[in-house]
């Protein structure tokens, strides 16, 4: 029973570097949503969806880029890595709208940029 | 004034007590308000609803006033499992999918 499962775990890039974060979950749900969490912040909404090729943004989107090809997978894009970007970030996916019944979380992915 | 407003802590009770930490929110009009706990580099996970009528599961009690604008969570007979941060979730807006998550209370439960 996999859940939420967000890859990578770990990364380190170098300022102006991509990468692509993959969260995949297998609880059908048709909501999910990008959060980074940084030290004395609470946690905040980058972009999200509410169904397959639909994407929304966040609170904080600016130099993120998010898709939804699939159902199961909400993918996050860095394009050109900067220092305010080092953060967890977390993957989320609910079955349903307004956070009712609850977010599943990925376990999260600690990128730091340098 | 923050959205979401906890207590940072840390609260360090011994075991077998009772422990409340509240968290205020600033929009009257929000609709939903959620208890999450998050374990030390872990991922935050839902620990309760939080209802008008108020809930309780098990040894968690949830309140919510909404004429003074706050939410409480209480853990009794408090046990070495609950030490974790407390995060303050509430949904702003209605139809809104933008949740404001407090940065949490961290509680320690002291043997």
């Amino acid at each position: 029973n996999a859940g939420v499962t967000q890859t990578p775990k770990f990364r380190v890039l170098k300022t102006g570097q991509s990468m692509t974060l993959l969260c995949a979950q297998d609880m059908n749900h048709e909501y999910m949503y990008w959060y980074r969490q940084d030290p004395g912040m609470g946690l905040r909404l980058i972009h999200y969806s509410v169904g397959e090729g639909t994407t929304a943004k966040g609170e904080v989107p600016d130099g993120y880029n998010v898709s939804r090809l699939k159902k199961q997978n909400f993918l996050l894009g860095l394009e050109s890595a900067a220092p305010s970007q080092t953060s967890v970030y977390f993957c989320a996916s609910s079955g349903s709208s307004m956070g009712l019944g609850g977010y599943t979380f990925g376990s999260g992915t600690r990128l730091t940029v340098v | 004034r923050k959205e979401v407003e906890q207590d940072p802590g840390p609260f360090n009770v011994p075991e077998g007590a009772t422990v409340a930490f509240n968290c205020t929110y600033s929009n009257s009009a929000s609709q939903s308000f959620f208890w999450y706990r998050q374990d030390c580099r872990k991922e935050p996970k839902l620990l309760m609803s939080v209802y008008s009528s108020g809930n309780e599961d098990g040894r968690f009690t949830a309140q919510l006033n909404r004429a003074s604008q706050y939410i409480s969570l209480l853990i009794r007979d408090s046990k070495l499992s609950d030490s974790a941060t407390y995060l303050c979730v509430v949904n702003p807006n209605f139809g809104n999918e933008k949740l404001t998550f407090g940065t949490g209370t961290r509680l320690t439960i002291i043997p």
